[in-house]
């Protein structure tokens, strides 16, 4: 899978908009962007994905550029339960077929850490 | 409710003593996988399952075996832990292995082998 980079730590404030920004300069037309989060002491959870547009859902919003070289998960109001490493994963259903790559590669992530 | 049970929570254990991490999921899902986290390593995958009877190693598999011998069950087998395998595990999975499926975790297993 392509490679993305996070920066490793962020801070917000208890319910301001977090904008947690994802490069991924060498994304291919058929990944797929995800994130996932790790909230302390738990499994990963689902956060949202998208391939070309926009996607909105309960958790958050997915922005991708237009080049797709970079997107940014918005999480509209930050609560103090929102503070997790955040995972921006790329996708490939191309590698997926072709044996590689049957997993989420998990990078560094970032921290965010809420204030409140 | 949607979920994927680990069993147990917590376990501390010996040198050599096998032991299983049973990891069950009540979606219907086709794929399931373990992966072990670490303190500076990250998330990596242990071994996967596609669907049942069918089971394939990820990027640390050694000293672990798995079997997919129903849908729902994946158990994650240590035949003769050491204490390097101390480590959180997570057992995941989702619909089948496309790129756009969402993948659902567990809520982790913490092992201490002494």
């Amino acid at each position: 899978d392509a490679k993305t980079t996070q920066p490793n730590s962020m801070e917000s404030n208890e319910e301001e908009p977090v904008h947690l920004p994802c490069n991924h300069s060498t994304i291919s037309g058929t990944d797929y962007i995800h994130w996932y989060r790790q909230l302390p002491s738990q499994g990963p959870e689902y956060v949202i994905h998208g391939l070309t547009s926009n996607v909105n859902n309960r958790m958050a919003s997915l922005a991708i550029a237009e080049d797709r070289k970079s997107s940014t998960l918005i999480l509209h109001r930050a609560t103090l339960r929102d503070a997790a490493v955040y995972y921006c994963i790329l996708r490939d259903d191309y590698l997926i077929s072709s044996g590689s790559a049957r997993q989420l590669t998990f990078g560094s992530g970032t921290q965010l850490t809420v204030l409140p | 409710e949607a979920q994927v049970t680990q069993n147990p929570r917590y376990l501390i254990t010996v040198t050599g003593k096998k032991l299983t991490v049973t990891c069950s999921q009540n979606m219907n899902h086709e794929y399931m996988s373990w992966y072990r986290q670490d303190p500076g390593l990250g998330l990596r995958q242990i071994y996967y399952s596609m669907n049942v009877e069918v089971t394939d190693k990820g990027d640390v598999p050694e000293g672990y075996k798995v079997s997919r011998k129903e849908k729902r069950n994946f158990p994650l087998i240590l035949e003769s832990p050491s204490p390097n395998q101390t480590s959180l595990y997570f057992c995941a999975s989702s619909e089948t292995w496309g790129a756009k499926n969402i993948q659902y975790f567990g809520a982790g297993t913490r092992l201490s082998v002494l």
